[in-house]
């Protein structure tokens, strides 16, 4: 079954390290997209890729960064910098074109230790 | 900043009525709308999306589009508990065609 797949599901972080997300999607999208959201609010978006080698900075990407290397896949990395990085992450694809959605994996929901 | 604006609810709804959550944008240039679906606790999942001026319909579900006001709506039919959720509005950036604006969401509860 074509999707995407997030990893792992949950992740504690300790003080000072970094930890990356795993975002792998089998849909042939071009575009990607990671996301974060805090309890009771909305959607946030982090950094976007629309192609291989290339992503764009999105709203609060500060103490996160990312790469894409490959079409399938868009790791998240959520450095110390990140003073409070609690909160649930949304990776997405989307095909590039007018009318087309984006499709959510089941999310990694990271806390502090 | 161009933005899509949601009340936040909670849309109390008695099971078996019509939800009715609205939605406005900003972007003028907009072309496209989707409709998502979020369970407590879970990600988002597409329910319908929007195009075209007018009405769009998927089983009890309608989403409306006026382009000229910058309004998109969803209507729920036969609310039941299962629908209890709280339903995000997105739009397609015209600044950045890959970027997505969401508004932060309405809650809908439906009770028995």
């Amino acid at each position: 079954d074509g999707g995407i797949t997030q990893s792992p599901k949950y992740l504690f972080r300790k003080e000072g390290q970094n930890v990356t997300l795993s975002c792998e999607q089998n849909l042939n999208h071009d575009a990607m997209y990671w996301y974060r959201q805090d309890p009771g609010q909305g959607l946030r978006l982090i950094y976007y890729s629309q192609i291989v080698n290339d992503f764009q900075k999105g709203d609060i990407a500060e103490g996160y960064s990312v790469s894409r290397e490959k079409k399938e896949s868009f790791p998240l990395t959520v450095t110390s910098a990140q003073k409070n990085p609690t909160a649930f992450y949304l990776c997405a694809s989307s095909i590039l074109g007018d009318n087309q959605p984006q499709h959510f994996g089941d999310g990694t929901r990271l806390s502090i230790l | 900043q161009k933005e899509v604006e949601q009340n936040s609810g909670p849309l109390s709804v008695p099971e078996g009525a019509i939800a009715s959550l609205n939605c406005t944008y900003s972007d003028r240039g907009s072309q496209s709308f989707f409709w998502y679906r979020q369970y407590s606790g879970k990600s988002p999942e597409l329910i319908m999306f929007i195009y075209s001026n007018g009405d769009k319909e998927d089983g009890r579900f309608t989403a409306q589009l006026n382009k000229a006001s910058q309004y998109v709506s969803l209507l729920i039919r036969d609310s039941q508990p299962s629908d209890s959720a709280t339903y995000l509005c997105a739009s397609r950036s015209t600044d950045s065609w890959g970027k997505f604006q969401f508004g932060a969401g309405t809650q809908v509860v439906v009770t028995p």
